[in-house]
C-alpha cells in the first residue's frame, strides 16, 4: 500500500527556534497534502491543506506566518514551525491524498519546545 | 457546521465484541472512515465507508452507517489485548478535508 513518512519523527529544540517537519509520499504522488495537530488527549486538528505548486490554504485561527508550509514537489512537502514556543509542543501529522482520493497518514511528528 | 462526536472511553472484557458509537453532522459527507492510533504512533486506517453504503464488513471488524440518523458504528468481534487504543471517525467532505472525531478510548481487559 501507499505509504508516507515523517522526518523527523521526534525534535526536541528551544524556545525561539525554528523547526522543519517534513513529509513525504514514498511510492505515489499527491497533489494535496493535508497537516493536523494533534494535542495530548484530543482529536486531531486540521491546520492546512498543502498544494502543489501553490500557496497552503490555512484553518481559521491558524497563522499562517507561524506554520510555513512549502509544496515543492508531488511527493513533499515541508512544515516549518517559525520562532518556536512551549505552547506548540504537540504531535504533527500530515496525510496524503492518492489519485483514488484516499488519504494515507505519515506516522507524525512528536514536536516538544523547550 | 462540521461536527463528529464520539463516547471518551470504552472498557470491555477479552473475547466480547466492542461497539464504538461515532455521530457526525454534516450530511454532505462522502466516506466515513475508522482509524487507530496505539499509544505514540500516528493513525492507522482500519476500514472506510462510502456514504451510500449501509454496512461494511472485513474479517472482525463492522461497520454500520445510519445515514438518517448520521450514525456510524465500529464493531469489533471477538476483542483482543491488541485491540486496545484510540479510535478516531472521520468523515470526509466534498473537498478531501478530513473532520475527526474526539477519539474513543478502548481498553480490553483479560
Amino acid at each position: 500500500g501507499a505509504v508516507v513518512s515523517q522526518h523527523p519523527s521526534w525534535v526536541i529544540c528551544k524556545s525561539g527556534t525554528s523547526v522543519k517537519i517534513e513529509c513525504r509520499s514514498l511510492d505515489f504522488q499527491a497533489t494535496t497534502m493535508f497537516w493536523y495537530r494533534q494535542f495530548p488527549k484530543q482529536s486531531l486538528m486540521l491546520m492546512a491543506t498543502s498544494n502543489e505548486g501553490s500557496k497552503a490554504t490555512y484553518e481559521q485561527g491558524v497563522e499562517k506566518d507561524k506554520f510555513l508550509i512549502n509544496h515543492a514537489s508531488l511527493t513533499l512537502s515541508t512544515l516549518t514551525v517559525t520562532s518556536a514556543h512551549p505552547e506548540d509542543s504537540s504531535f504533527y501529522i500530515c496525510s496524503a491524498g492518492d489519485s483514488n482520493n484516499e488519504q494515507f497518514f505519515g506516522p507524525g511528528t512528536r514536536l516538544t519546545v523547550l | 457546521g462540521e461536527d463528529v462526536e464520539q463516547s471518551l472511553f470504552l472498557s470491555v472484557r477479552e473475547g466480547d465484541s466492542s461497539v464504538i458509537n461515532c455521530t457526525y453532522t454534516d450530511s454532505s459527507s462522502t466516506y466515513l472512515y475508522w482509524y487507530k492510533q496505539e499509544p505514540g504512533a500516528g493513525l492507522q486506517l482500519l476500514t472506510y465507508i462510502f456514504s451510500n453504503m449501509d454496512m461494511k464488513q472485513d474479517q472482525r471488524l463492522t461497520v454500520l452507517l445510519n445515514k438518517k440518523d448520521k450514525h456510524l458504528s465500529l464493531r469489533i468481534a471477538d476483542t483482543q489485548t491488541g485491540d486496545s487504543a484510540i479510535y478516531f471517525c472521520a468523515e470526509s467532505m466534498i473537498s478531501d478535508k478530513l473532520i475527526f472525531g474526539t477519539g474513543t478510548r478502548l481498553q480490553v481487559f483479560p
